[in-house]
């Protein structure tokens, strides 16, 4: 099985901290993804990484930066955390070979900016 | 960005009842998919659909890739308390997207028992 892990489920920061988010693949997987959540938004691209040290934006980068120096690992980093950046967020990935393939999901940070 | 439109938001059912809920795209997508995110956790893939007019089935859960290739729709018989959750369809577009996946609102599912 897939096993996309973020290293934590919970997370208070203040506003202008510079936030990291980690996250953990074990499938080999080229393609990561970060997300955010909001109530009624579904789930929004931030940014997304196709290879190592290789980055796309997604739909709202804005604000978000992230590092993909290995091929297991992809972080989302907030540069200046503001309150609103609070939200969950979600890690997957997918794996190129399979075009078809699923992207598969972390159970998400949960970040509050105060 | 690009926005599926699912409806609808939000169902209340009681145990028992079917459940239907649906996506709505202005693009085309050559993959649709069926999500659920239990609380506290991540979207779990339920159903992927690969072909316009592919109907497919997994246990209770019944799913459809419209032959217009811009809308999908998942059904869910004789609902149980486990089923509560939120449901998220998601399309892929052709091309080189890098596995890229546009996702619908989420519908949230509240079943009484």
């Amino acid at each position: 099985d897939v096993k996309v892990t973020q290293s934590s489920r919970y997370l208070v920061k203040r506003t202008g901290e510079k936030v990291f988010l980690e996250c953990v693949q074990d499938m080999d997987h080229e393609n990561m993804f970060w997300y955010r959540q909001d109530p009624g938004l579904g789930l929004r691209l931030i940014y997304f990484s196709y290879d190592v040290k290789m980055k796309e934006k997604g739909d709202i980068p804005e604000g978000y930066s992230v590092s993909r120096e290995k091929k297991e690992r992809f972080s989302l980093i907030l540069e200046s955390a503001s309150t609103n950046q609070t939200s969950m967020y979600l890690c997957a990935s997918s794996s190129s070979l399979a075009e078809r393939g699923p992207q598969h999901f972390g159970d998400g940070t949960r970040l509050s900016i105060l | 960005g690009q926005q599926l439109n699912q409806s609808p938001q939000s169902m209340f059912i009681q145990e028992g009842e079917d459940v239907s809920m649906n996506c709505t795209s202005s693009s085309i997508f050559n993959t649709w998919l069926w999500y659920k995110q239990d609380p506290g956790e991540g979207p779990v893939l339920l159903i992927a659909l690969y072909k316009a007019g592919e109907l497919t089935s997994n246990g209770r859960l019944t799913a459809q890739f419209g032959i217009t290739r811009k809308d999908s729709f998942l059904n869910i018989s004789a609902s149980i308390p486990s089923d509560v959750g939120i449901y998220f369809c998601a399309g892929r577009a052709g091309g080189t997207s890098y596995g890229k996946l546009t996702f619908g609102q989420g519908t949230i599912l509240t079943v009484h028992p």
